[in-house]
């Protein structure tokens, strides 16, 4: 049983259109990350999520953290080839600054297509 | 900065064999980790260090040795490879909880 469900497991969308991915847990966590992953590559942090109902943006991407702290979502608005990879998101369940209770989902994979 | 580096690549070994899974990075973080991926999995915690000197187990660290005996380095030994540990294996150095991680080894056994 995954700590983390990711949905939709894959997702396959056109150029310019907008899309969300979620994440979610019946644990509640301390922060949650999501990372992208290209293939052949580790993943790459995107971002680190802290308060409940927090809300980031990374340019095209939107990312919110669930009120509660169990869930997250990630929105892409007009999605670009240059998405296309492995989103993957990982929630920390102790308080430390070090990350060694981070445990991951199985991540959404989304291709954008020209 | 080269990052977070790994060596080999590409690994293939029969079942039995043994072999070390090198991993350095040149950014000075006191914590590393060692994750495999599967699909459909995720990544799994199997070994992690918060300093020299200092290793702790993860969530699947059986049939896996480690050791930090600088800064810099964190080596994933396979002690008798089997089928089941087939899969790519990740390190990552991290800061802040800021995980860098390396370029991945694809180990297949056979």
């Amino acid at each position: 049983t995954q700590l983390l469900e990711q949905s939709p497991q894959f997702l396959s969308i056109q150029e310019g259109e907008n899309l969300t991915v979620y994440c979610n847990s019946s644990s509640v966590f301390s922060s949650l990350q999501w990372y992208r992953q290209e293939p052949g590559e580790g993943p790459v942090l995107l971002v680190t999520v802290v308060t409940g109902g927090e809300v980031k943006k990374l340019k095209r991407l939107t990312f919110q953290f669930g009120d509660a702290r169990k869930d997250s979502s990630l929105h892409i608005t007009a999605a670009q080839p240059g998405d296309t990879g492995l989103y993957l998101c990982a929630g920390a369940l102790g308080g430390d600054n070090y990350g060694q209770n981070f445990v991951f989902g199985p991540g959404t994979r989304l291709s954008v297509l020209p | 900065n080269a990052g977070v580096t790994q060596t080999p690549k590409f690994q293939v070994l029969k079942t039995g064999q043994s072999m070390t899974l090198q991993c350095a990075q040149d950014m000075n973080h006191e914590y590393m980790s060692w994750y495999r991926q599967d699909p459909g999995m995720g990544l799994r915690l199997i070994h992690y260090s918060v300093g020299a000197g200092i290793t702790d187990q993860g969530e699947v660290p059986n049939g896996y040795n480690v050791s930090r005996s600088t800064t810099e380095d964190f080596p994933l030994r396979l002690l008798s490879a089997a089928p089941s540990q087939t899969s790519v294996y990740f390190c990552a150095s991290s800061y802040s909880s800021k995980q860098y991680f390396g370029p991945g080894t694809r180990l297949t056994v056979t």
